[in-house]
């Protein structure tokens, strides 16, 4: 099945630097990858929609310079949390959907996530 | 908008018992689907259902939509005790073609005692 990684599964640093998350579809292309973020017993909020070869799409609310993304390839996107604050820390959830437009599809495939805690 | 909000945001119940959640949206969906959240852990897909269909299984599972109630319900039978883990439901919208981000429900934590 469609599998999804993320690296790295947890990662503590220290408030002013800056942490890349890694997302990556092991056997499938996927031209869009979504990032998520997770604060403990909630739900998860849709960050940002990144595509391949273009810039992020990001909801409102969330700070594109921030939250650097880039989607290199089409099979790896990354998330950099850039002068990371200790309010940053979270569960940082990425999705990929095996081809763009399959409506009813399989749903999105995810990743393990990545906890982050800065100090 | 909120969309997808589950009830009940917890839910303890005896091995073996079947286990019900709901969920409620409220704009136009193409599909919706529920996952699956274990501790800490990413999200498993369970089950998807298009805007035009009302029930759909899958093993344990059940699930059911309402679009003109705009809610949908999640059914676990004969409960066991590695069910235990929290359950969302998720919808995209209709223009998305299935490749929109995902808004997510405030979730079910579902425990089950042995």
């Amino acid at each position: 099945g469609a599998v999804v990684s993320q690296h790295p599964s947890r990662v503590i640093c220290k408030s002013g630097t800056s942490v890349k998350i890694e997302c990556r579809s092991l056997d499938f292309q996927a031209t869009t990858m979504f990032w998520y973020r997770q604060f403990p017993k909630k739900s998860l909020m849709l960050m940002a929609t990144s595509n391949e070869g273009s810039k992020a799409t990001y909801e409102q609310g969330v700070e594109k310079d921030k939250f650097l993304i880039n989607h290199a390839s089409l099979t790896l996107s990354t998330l950099t949390v850039t002068s990371a604050h200790p309010e940053d820390s979270s569960f940082y959830i990425c999705s990929a959907t095996p081809i763009p437009g399959l409506a009813g599809g399989v749903g999105q495939f995810f990743g393990p996530g990545t906890r982050l805690t800065v100090l | 908008s909120q969309q997808g909000e589950e009830d009940p945001q917890a839910l303890s119940i005896q091995e073996g018992e079947n286990a019900t959640m709901n969920c409620s949206y409220k704009t136009s969906i193409n599909n919706l689907q529920w996952y699956r959240q274990n501790s800490g852990r990413g999200l498993v897909h369970l089950i998807l259902i298009r805007s035009n269909e009302r029930e759909k299984h899958s093993g344990r599972l059940r699930v059911t939509l309402d679009t003109s109630k705009k809610s949908s319900s999640l059914l676990i039978t004969a409960s066991r005790a590695a069910d235990t883990a929290s359950y969302f439901c998720a919808t995209g919208s209709p223009s998305g073609g299935g490749a929109d981000g995902l808004t997510f429900g405030k979730g079910t934590h579902l425990i089950i005692q042995p």
